[in-house]
């Protein structure tokens, strides 16, 4: 069966902070997916970046990156120069091949101004 | 273009009614996931519907079912409802099964009384 695990329930940094989010994952397959997802207040969550195990290539999207490494299980996702519209709930999420999907419990973030 | 539409947002249900939950996916997904979010449980997998067959089931009792009709809509149903059940119910869509981007709605916000 599968895992993930946001060990952080709730972060609260200053604007202008970085700010990493940690996610740890189980599987035994060897193909899968790994997301991240922001939920705001509305409730919709927002589709952030996807990462398929063979690709370990870490990514950078404005003032996010993601770090993946396979050797650790890890999928930790920072937010660089953090703003007050980044205050949400983010998940990690593992998606099979097969499409099954397990998220994780979730980061509350609070960037205070 | 459209985003995923869920219908209704919010409803109020006694303890024992049925429920059914509507998802209108992007136009061309032709995957839809349903999940369940509460406080306690996390976001937890429901079931996956791709070409108008369930793919995937959560973990759930048999009183969750759902369906995908050929236009990719889908419905879930819930039976003899339970307090439990209160809940946000997240519809995702996808083009494909599993390993891309999945877009969500805003969720039913149900409450059981």
């Amino acid at each position: 069966a599968q895992k993930v695990t946001q060990a952080q329930t709730e972060i609260s940094v200053v604007e202008k902070e970085d700010v990493t989010l940690d996610c740890v994952y189980e599987t035994r397959d060897t193909t899968y997916y790994l997301f991240w997802y922001k939920q705001p207040p509305s409730g919709e969550l927002v589709f952030l970046i996807r990462r398929n195990s063979f690709d370990e290539q870490n990514e950078i999207s404005g003032r996010y990156s993601w770090n993946f490494q396979k050797s650790t299980s890890s999928f930790n996702f920072t937010i660089t120069a953090s703003q007050v519209v980044d205050s949400a709930v983010y998940f990690c999420a593992l998606t099979l091949r097969a499409g099954k999907s397990t998220f994780g419990d979730g980061t509350t973030l609070t960037v205070k101004p | 273009k459209a985003g995923v539409t869920q219908t209704p947002r919010y409803l109020i249900k006694t303890r024992g009614q049925q429920v059914t939950l509507s998802c209108s996916p992007i136009s061309g997904h032709r995957s839809v996931s349903w999940y369940q979010q509460t406080p306690g449980q996390g976001l937890q997998f429901l079931f996956e519907y791709f070409s108008e067959t369930q793919r995937n089931k959560g973990n759930f009792p048999g009183r969750f079912s759902g369906r995908q009709f050929s236009n990719s809509r889908s419905e879930m149903n819930v039976s003899t409802l339970e307090l439990g059940d209160s809940a946000l119910y997240l519809c995702a869509s996808s083009l494909d099964r599993g390993q891309g981007e999945a877009f969500f709605g805003q969720g039913t916000r149900l409450t059981v009384v």
